[in-house]
């Protein structure tokens, strides 16, 4: 168990509202990342953060903003929902283990964007 | 750039038959592999990595998996199958520090038949 949580872990919305999925870690984790999952696509990185206030974009950032003020949150904001942001995100973080780094996930938000 | 490709979206077998999960990767520096399950309704969890050193890898519930570098292959075998196996399972890569995103294939659901 990586300590980590996200919130909401169900949302649905309507087509041009904002909403913002948190994710938070408690073992001070310095990488952190976003992947949205969708049937017939596997995982795509939504984007993923170095550090506080470190940040970069993904494969699949176009209408999504992240944040992270400190180490434990990660915030990811969809500025104007669309359909085709309907998903499951998951949150990740990146632990050494056994002498290299791996990355072990939240248990997701399933977003529904009507 | 990396990329995965799992052959097979849908794997069926029998009770008590080999699993053969197969994992195509490209990378332009040496990978790092990982397999991941995922049940339904659930997060990723990690079922075995390769990062250096031996090709062999052996992971939880049984699976392993067998880094090949002139077939740049990493498939995932399960000697018997069970009905708890029944998932899907995901093959990424990210380079050589764990660290950096994960590129994912697209997973293949595994069934097992009584």
């Amino acid at each position: 168990d990586a300590g980590i949580t996200q919130s909401p872990r169900h949302k649905v919305t309507e087509t041009g509202t904002p909403v913002t999925l948190r994710c938070h870690q408690t073992e001070n984790h310095r990488y952190m990342y976003w992947y949205r999952q969708d049937p017939g696509h596997g995982l795509r990185l939504i984007h993923y953060s170095y550090g506080v206030k470190d940040t970069d974009k993904g494969e699949v950032s176009d209408g999504y903003s992240v944040s992270r003020s400190k180490t434990e949150d990660f915030l990811l904001t969809l500025e104007s929902a669309t359909s085709s942001q309907t998903s499951v995100y998951f949150c990740a973080i990146s632990e050494s283990r056994q002498g290299s780094d791996t990355q072990y996930f939240g248990p997701g938000t399933r977003l529904t964007v009507l | 750039a990396q990329s995965v490709t799992q052959l097979g979206s849908h794997v069926s077998v029998s009770e008590g038959a080999l699993v053969l999960l197969r994992c195509n990767y490209s990378s332009s520096v040496p990978p790092y592999l990982f397999w991941y399950v995922q049940y339904p309704n659930q997060g990723l969890q990690l079922l075995l990595k390769y990062t250096t050193g031996a090709t062999l890898v052996k992971g939880i519930n049984g699976f392993e998996a067998e880094f090949k570098k002139s077939e740049t292959s990493f498939h995932l075998t399960k000697p018997s199958a069970h009905m708890s196996d029944a998932a899907e399972y995901f093959c990424a890569v990210s380079r050589s520090s764990g660290n950096t995103p994960l590129v994912f294939g697209k997973g293949t659901r595994l069934s097992v038949i009584a």
